[in-house]
């Protein structure tokens, strides 16, 4: 079946470098796209999100890029700090035969990211 | 405020024995939602309750695996005739509403399941 996927497993920057984080899906219905942080023993935790009907959107030191054209989102975390450390997973929502999404996430593997100090 | 709760935090049974995990949402959450984290993995989609009922139960592995939400707010995920195979991380997640998507999902720390 249809399924999302990363790129790279781990990424390993100094404190202060800018990370990218990028991802890979298969599936053109989906409308919706969210990127998840976990850490050790944790549920996943929101960080992010964009819909399908825009390219680009910024939070807080973070910015999720999507590509339509090429299927492909990436998550960019700028002047990355020790506690950003942890697994990045991101996900795509679409719904059930192509009609409205309802939540229903579909995970990619996850990126382990590491910051040294 | 509190978040969404599991318990037990973790669960270690014997092959062939029987389970329940729950989940208490976010208050006034309408949509609940299950999945399962092996190892390495990413989060994998289980049942989907919008209110009392399960909108969609697609990705129940067999039909060992129940879940309910009688009242609309309380979730139990049940495990009958537990193999080693499903020994997991197993998640529940609340959000606002259900229908349209876009709604943020709120998650829990999760059950961890561990199957002698």
């Amino acid at each position: 079946g249809e399924s999302v996927g990363l790129h790279l497993p781990t990424l390993s920057v100094q404190e202060g470098d800018n990370s990218i984080i990028n991802c890979a899906y298969s599936n053109s219905a989906s409308d919706y796209f969210i990127w998840y942080k976990q850490e050790s023993g944790k549920g996943p935790q929101f960080i992010i999100d964009i819909r399908s009907n825009m390219d680009k959107r910024q939070g807080q030191r973070v910015t999720v890029l999507l590509n339509k054209t090429v299927k492909h989102l990436s998550l960019q975390i700028a002047a990355t700090q020790p506690g950003d450390s942890a697994v990045y997973f991101c996900a795509e929502n679409y719904g059930p035969d192509g009609g409205t999404s309802y939540g229903k996430l579909t995970f990619g593997q996850g990126t382990i990211l590491t910051v040294h100090p | 405020g509190a978040g969404v709760s599991q318990t037990p935090s973790n669960k270690v049974t014997e092959k062939g024995k029987y389970v329940e995990l729950r989940c208490d949402p976010i208050s006034g959450h309408t949509a609940l939602y299950w999945y399962r984290q092996s190892l390495g993995q990413g989060p994998e989609f289980l049942i989907y309750f919008q209110g009392t009922g399960a909108a969609d139960d697609s990705g129940l592995p067999n039909d060992r695996f129940f879940a309910v939400r009688p009242e609309g707010s309380v979730s139990t995920l049940k495990i009958q005739r537990t193999e080693r195979g499903d020994s997991a991380v197993y998640l529940c997640a609340s959000s606002l509403f259900g229908v349209g998507g876009g709604n943020e999902q709120f998650f829990g720390p999760g059950t961890r399941l561990t199957v002698l």
